[in-house]
C-alpha cells in the first residue's frame, strides 16, 4: 500500500459525459501527479500539482481539467468523453516540487471505460 | 513514451539472470528511474540513477550510462512473482516521461 488513495476504482460511463476522479496524496507530500495508462500506451504523464498550483503540464487535451485543493487531496476532471478516453487514470505523490530525484508514489488507479 | 526505447516483451527461466535495456534522449536529462508494474496494478519504484555506473539493490541492480543515453535494469535468481512489466522513466527537466514497458515472462 502506498499510501496514496484514489476513488472510484472503476467507472463506467457513456460517450459525452463528464467525470471527476479524486486522489488523496500520501501524508505529507505535497505534489500530485496525474497519469493516463491506455492498453497500447505507456504512462503519459498528464499534470502535476505543488502545494495547490499548477507545477508541469504533459499531454493533457482541453477536455481535461485538474485541481489540487487546500487539503492537498486532487481532481481530475475528464469532459466531453470519447471512446478513446478509456484507460487506467493513475495519480501518484510525491514529498517534492519536482519530478527529479524522489520516487512518486502511485495509487490503484480508476479504471474508466466510456460506452 | 517517445523519448524511451525499450523491448517490448522478454521471456526467461525461473532462476536465471535477464537485463532489460533501455535508450532514451539526452537533452534535458535529469535522472532515470525503473518501476515494477503487474498487470492491472499500480507502478511501484524499483531504482533511480543519476550518475554513471550501477546501483545494486538485492536481486535487481541498475545501470546508467549518460554518455550514451543508455540504462538497463538486471534481475538476478528470477521467481515467477517476477513476471510483470518494467518502466523506464525518464526525468526531462521536471517531468516524467515513461517507456512503453518492457513484459517480462518467468517460466519455471
Amino acid at each position: 500500500d502506498s499510501g496514496v488513495t484514489q476513488t472510484p476504482k472503476h467507472l463506467i460511463t457513456a460517450t459525452g459525459q463528464r467525470v471527476t476522479l479524486r486522489c488523496s496524496p500520501r501524508s505529507g507530500d505535497l505534489s500530485v501527479y496525474w497519469y493516463q495508462q491506455s492498453l497500447d500506451q505507456g504512462l503519459q504523464f498528464l499534470i502535476q500539482y505543488y502545494n495547490g498550483e499548477e507545477r508541469a503540464k504533459g499531454n493533457i487535451l482541453e477536455r481535461f481539467s485538474a485541481q489540487q485543493f487546500p487539503d492537498l487531496h486532487s481532481e481530475l476532471n475528464l469532459s466531453s468523453l470519447e471512446l478513446g478516453d478509456s484507460a487506467l487514470y493513475f495519480c501518484a505523490s510525491s514529498v517534492v516540487q519536482g519530478a527529479a530525484s524522489y520516487e512518486q508514489y502511485f495509487g490503484p488507479g480508476t479504471r474508466l471505460t466510456v460506452t | 513514451g517517445q523519448n524511451i526505447d525499450q523491448p517490448t516483451e522478454m521471456t526467461a527461466t525461473e532462476g536465471a539472470i535477464v537485463q532489460i535495456n533501455c535508450t532514451y534522449q539526452t537533452s534535458g536529462f535529469n535522472g532515470l528511474f525503473w518501476y515494477q508494474q503487474h498487470a492491472g496494478e499500480a507502478p511501484t519504484f524499483l531504482s533511480y540513477n543519476v550518475l554513471d555506473g550501477l546501483e545494486e539493490k538485492g536481486r535487481f541492480s541498475s545501470f546508467l550510462s549518460r554518455s550514451k543515453g543508455y540504462s538497463y535494469l538486471l534481475l538476478k535468481e528470477l521467481q515467477m512473482k517476477d513476471s510483470a512489466s518494467y518502466l523506464c522513466a525518464e526525468v526531462v527537466t521536471d517531468k516524467l516521461i515513461f517507456g512503453t514497458g518492457t513484459r517480462l515472462q518467468v517460466f519455471p
